[in-house]
């Protein structure tokens, strides 16, 4: 199984603070992709970073990817209340399919 | 909006009766997931069709069977319906198959409630 775990499960924050999530995995990837989920709501992809890129940006997030540790994290930089959420990490590509962790719960204090 | 559709949004039914979720994918998408999500199991992988045919499958009780039509449009069928099968039905498309997943496009889910 591909299946990305995340770490923590829960995180509450201040509003303008960081948030930094963890996901860890077994086997070689392809790539690994972030997804969010607002409470009952699908899941919306946020960014995927191949296993030859080792950070990528978009908007105020930054995916970092650590193949050796075989982990990623996501941070959130200068949070907002919107931001509260789950977010999941995915690993896929070649063979695998996506496979979900339970996904950490982001609450996000205004 | 993703481009998937899923129907119906909410469903509440009895236990040992038999529903169906639909799943419409994006534009183009040859390729369907079906996942579910509940509050013990977190999100797991049910099956996966690409154009038409069985790609692979995971935790897909035998109760559960799913089939992608020729338009593209997969159904998840949920018979001998358990409480314990109340959860969250994802359907996602991507474009690709297997040989290089990339993005999931999620649907918005199926509520199902087994009473």
């Amino acid at each position: 199984s591909q299946q990305g775990e995340e770490d923590p499960q829960a995180l509450s924050i201040q509003e303008g603070e960081n948030a930094t999530m963890n996901c860890s995995y077994k086997t070689s990837i392809n790539n690994l992709q972030w997804y969010r989920q607002n409470s009952g709501r699908g899941l919306v992809h946020l960014i995927l970073i191949r296993s030859n890129e080792r950070e990528k940006h978009s908007g105020r997030l930054r995916v970092t990817l650590d193949t050796s540790k075989k982990s990623s994290s996501l941070l959130i930089t200068a949070s907002r209340a919107a931001d509260t959420a789950s977010y999941f990490c995915a690993t896929g590509g070649g063979s695998y399919i996506p496979t979900f962790g339970r996904g950490t719960s982001l609450i996000v204090h205004p | 909006d993703s481009g998937v559709t899923q129907t119906p949004k909410h469903l509440i039914t009895a236990t040992g009766q038999r529903v169906t979720l639909r799943c419409s994918p994006r534009s183009g998408d040859l390729s369907v997931y079906w996942y579910q999500q509940s509050l013990d199991q977190g999100l797991q992988f049910l099956i996966q069709y690409y154009n038409g045919e069985e790609r692979a499958k995971g935790n897909i009780l035998e109760r559960f069977s799913a089939q992608q039509f020729p338009d593209l449009h997969s159904e998840l069928n949920l018979s001998s319906l358990e409480l314990g099968d109340s959860a969250l039905y994802f359907c996602a498309s991507s474009a690709l198959g297997t040989a290089n997943t990339g993005e999931l496009f999620f649907g918005e889910g199926s509520r199902l409630t087994v009473l």
